[in-house]
């Protein structure tokens, strides 16, 4: 069974802090995601990366970094969080070349920033 | 750049109602789609996806036809239950190169028994 675990779950953080938000998958899949998940704006994308050493910008970038250190783990960055990007966010992997195309999502991470 | 469109934010039903929620894409290109469900606590899952015009995909029930005159993919069942209330995304992909999928905003399916 594919699994993506995200870390932490909940995260509490202040504005003008740094919060990094990582995730873990075991199916050895090439293309990892970050998206968030807002009311009235569905799943948009932030990052994503084809491969350790990869980062790619999504549609909604700015004021996030990402990281590919290895196959398997994949980090969202907030160098400076604000109160707008109080979100959950979710991770996906996905390998497009396997089976169906289709992205595994982990569980989520609620973040609030005060 | 190439979007997904949901009409419906919120949909309520009875138990054995049909149902349609609506898909419509924009797209330069000739993309993959995707119908996605979402249970209150988790990730999205797979629903299921179709690759070119006129293939039906399906799984539990559910199903959905790739319509590319009317640029549709909208999702049906013939009888819902209390255990389909769930937020479902309809998503759409490169078919060819792998990249990232791009999500509607979402539908949020509640069935009352």
């Amino acid at each position: 069974e594919a699994a993506v675990t995200q870390s932490p779950r909940n995260k509490v953080a202040v504005t003008g802090g740094k919060v990094t938000l990582s995730c873990n998958q075991t199916n050895n899949h090439n293309n990892m995601y970050w998206y968030r998940q807002d009311t009235g704006h569905g799943l948009r994308l932030i990052h994503y990366s084809y491969g350790a050493g990869s980062t790619e910008k999504g549609d909604i970038p700015d004021g996030y970094k990402a990281s590919r250190p290895s196959q398997e783990n994949f980090s969202l960055i907030l160098e400076l969080a604000t109160p707008s990007q109080t979100s959950v966010y979710f991770c996906a992997s996905g390998d497009w070349l396997a089976n169906t195309g289709q992205l595994y999502f982990g569980e989520g991470s609620k973040l609030t920033v005060l | 750049g190439d979007s997904v469109t949901q009409t419906e934010g919120q949909v309520a039903l009875s138990e054995e109602d049909f149902l349609t929620i609506h898909c419509n894409y924009s797209a330069s290109g000739y993309p993959a789609l995707f119908w996605y469900v979402q249970y209150p606590g988790e990730g999205p899952q797979f629903l299921f996806r179709a690759s070119r015009d006129k293939e039906k995909g399906s799984s539990r029930g559910f199903e959905a036809t790739y319509n590319k005159e009317t640029t549709s993919f909208h999702l049906q069942k013939a009888s819902v239950q209390e255990s389909d209330s769930a937020v479902y995304y309809c998503a759409l992909g490169d078919r060819n190169s792998g990249t990232y999928q791009r999500f509607g905003t979402g539908t949020k399916l509640q069935v009352v028994p």
